[in-house]
């Protein structure tokens, strides 16, 4: 079951902050949001994760919403490497649950 | 994706043969998930295993799919009797022991993952 809503493709031009949102309505407390991408025939890379405060690292920035039902990630300055499907997941930051990827949204970095 | 090893990148097998898939975890990671990604989907949980035990089996097909990860060696993803619908990127993931309430999940390391193409 999809926890998560993305929209299914963003484009944003090359040196401009890209902006990727995500609903999670459903989010337990105990859960975090976690970002992922995946690079053109690559395996996932990991970006960045949070529960309620914003974090920030050398990748990007997660800005969680005070009702944590919304999160949107930002690339602050978008280049050509950064085209990949992000990937926008809850997790419960302890135990032996897995990572359930959704069809997550294809980000197109334009010259 | 430095650190978690997948063989071969690619692997070409005829219908009715069997796949191997190896997963070396990066060092000190004892938890190996697999995945696989069908073309133009997302990717799909199959299995997670600890050294010598599986711990969820829940997305893996009933039949002809297999996984072990032995005491020494790789973790393996076994595949008998392919067929052309099991071609796709096999991807397999590590990470160290479980979180717990005390030790923070920091995600997963991916790696570059195995193409199988059934002909």
């Amino acid at each position: 079951d999809a926890k998560t809503t993305q929209p299914t493709s963003m484009d944003c031009a090359e040196g401009r902050a890209a902006n990727l949102p995500c609903n999670h309505s459903t989010i337990s407390g105990n859960e975090y949001v976690y970002w992922y991408r995946q690079i053109h025939s690559q395996g996932p890379q990991y970006i960045i994760h949070g529960l309620k405060n914003n974090e920030t690292n050398e990748m990007a920035s997660l800005i969680i919403t005070e009702d944590r039902k919304s999160s949107t990630l930002i690339l602050p300055h978008a280049t050509l490497r950064d085209t990949a499907v992000y990937y926008c997941i809850v997790r419960a930051n302890f135990g032996n649950e897995k990572l359930t990827f959704g069809t997550g949204t294809r980000l197109t970095i334009i010259p | 994706n430095a650190g978690v090893m997948q063989n071969p990148r690619h692997l070409v097998r005829r219908r009715g043969q069997e796949a191997r898939l190896r997963c070396s975890p990066m060092k000190g990671h004892s938890h190996v998930y697999w995945y696989r990604q069908l073309p133009e989907e997302g990717l799909k949980f199959m299995v997670y295993l600890q050294k010598e035990n599986i711990i969820d089996e829940s997305g893996m097909p009933k039949e002809r799919f297999s996984a072990e990860f032995p005491k020494e060696g790789p973790s393996i993803l076994r595949i008998q009797q392919v067929v052309r619908g099991d071609s796709a990127a096999y991807f397999c993931a590590s990470s160290p022991n479980p979180p717990s309430s005390t030790v923070p999940f920091h995600g997963y390391t991916f790696g570059s993952g195995t193409r199988l193409t059934v002909v």
